[in-house]
Order: C-alpha cells, then sequence, then structure tokens
C-alpha cells in the first residue's frame, strides 16, 4: 500500500464548477499535511497547509480527518488557471523530517 | 531574492557517465532534501541532510550519491550504477520548526540520457 493515495484523475470541469480531491495517508504518526500544486513541468508550489480544524483561503478548502486519515481539497468556482496537478503530502511524524508526496490529481478546467 | 538554485535546467548524459547537479540555497535553511519524479508520478526521496556534513539515504538512494560540505549546496551526483536516470530532479530545503513547515523547490533539473 502506498504511504499516500490520490485519485490520479484526470478530473474535466468546466469553468465555475466546483471540484474535490481526496487523499490518504497510512502513517497514523504523520505529524502535518500539505496540498502542493504542480504545473506541467514546473517545480511545486504550496498551496496551503492543512489544520486539524479544517482551513480556508479563499475559493480553496482543506479539510483533515485523523481518524479515518483522510485529506480533502475543495475548488469553489473553479478557474482555467486552476489547471495543474494538485499534490497531496504528509510529513511522516519519523527523524527524517521528509515530505511524503502523493503521485497527484490532475484537474483540467474548461471553458 | 531569497530562494534555491538548481543548475542546469537541462542535462544530458551519456550512458555510463556521472553526471553532478548542482542546488544552492541562501535563504539558510538547515535541511535539504532531493527528490526524482518520474512521468505521472509523485515525488520519490533520494537523499536527505538535515546539517552540515551529514546526509542520509532515502527511498531510491542506489546509483546517487551527495555531499554536504556547506550549509547552502547539496549538489547530487548521478553515477553509472543507476539503471534509469532519465527524471526530473528537484532539490528542497525546509526551515526549523519540526515538521509543520513547508518545503521549498527549486526549478529543477532535466536529466535526459541519450
Amino acid at each position: 500500500r502506498k504511504e499516500v493515495e490520490q485519485d490520479p484523475g484526470p478530473f474535466n470541469v468546466p469553468e465555475g464548477a466546483t471540484v474535490a480531491f481526496n487523499c490518504t495517508y497510512s502513517n497514523s504518526a504523520s505529524q502535518s499535511f500539505f496540498w502542493y500544486r504542480q504545473d506541467c513541468r514546473k517545480e511545486p508550489k504550496l498551496l496551503m497547509s492543512v489544520y486539524s480544524s479544517g482551513n480556508e483561503d479563499g475559493r480553496f478548502t482543506a479539510q483533515l480527518n485523523r481518524a479515518s486519515q483522510y485529506i480533502s481539497l475543495l475548488i469553489r468556482d473553479s478557474k482555467l488557471s486552476d489547471s495543474a496537478t494538485y499534490l497531496c503530502v504528509v510529513n511522516e511524524g519519523t527523524g527524517r523530517r521528509a515530505l511524503t508526496f502523493g503521485s497527484g490529481t490532475r484537474l483540467q478546467v474548461q471553458p | 531574492d531569497g530562494g534555491i538554485t538548481q543548475s542546469p535546467k537541462y542535462l544530458f548524459r551519456k550512458e555510463g557517465q556521472n553526471v553532478t547537479l548542482s542546488c544552492e540555497q541562501n535563504l539558510n535553511h538547515d535541511a535539504m532534501y532531493w527528490y526524482r519524479q518520474d512521468p505521472g508520478q509523485g515525488l520519490r526521496l533520494i537523499y536527505y541532510s538535515q546539517i552540515v556534513n551529514d546526509f542520509q539515504k532515502g527511498d531510491i538512494a542506489e546509483g546517487y550519491s551527495v555531499s554536504r560540505e556547506k550549509k547552502e549546496s547539496f549538489p547530487l551526483t548521478v553515477t553509472s550504477a543507476q539503471k534509469n536516470p532519465t527524471a526530473f530532479y528537484l532539490c528542497a530545503s525546509r526551515p526549523p520548526g519540526g515538521g509543520y513547515v513547508e518545503a521549498f523547490f527549486g526549478q529543477g533539473t532535466r536529466l535526459t540520457v541519450v
């Protein structure tokens, strides 16, 4: 079983749609969680951190469910510029302090 | 501007050659990382370093080597022992803060074996 699992998509949605991505992680000792965005052939960039109480940043909402080991990202009012791959990222909580990445979910917003 | 600089952006290697990818940061971060990304896949950890003169193997270290002689620099050598080196290589660093801080990435090096 992969440590961080995501639906690879692609998710093809029209502009203005609401879309949700899910992610599960296997290590119950994981400490912290992030969503990164990666454009084609570019480096990943932080979209938002995910907090236990859930958090919102404009059109983006992230939720964490530690009991189910599940993270979600909701994008409202999708824009063409939201087209990218969204990476679910988990900090393992081990001594190495390295981030473990999911394979990513590809989003294509269509006009 | 503070950031992470990787060079070169594109690199072509002949089979049997060693090549070194450069990673320099001026963010004053202690922790640095090397990841590999293959098409349609997530990032996989090659090596990491938490402090100068110390580094550890990640999940796919075979065929790679690193050094950390300076805080700012964490070069990665892809040796001839790496059987399938064609990939996108990403260097990252993290500030102190336990596990609760994000990683910052360089722009990556795209390595192709010819």
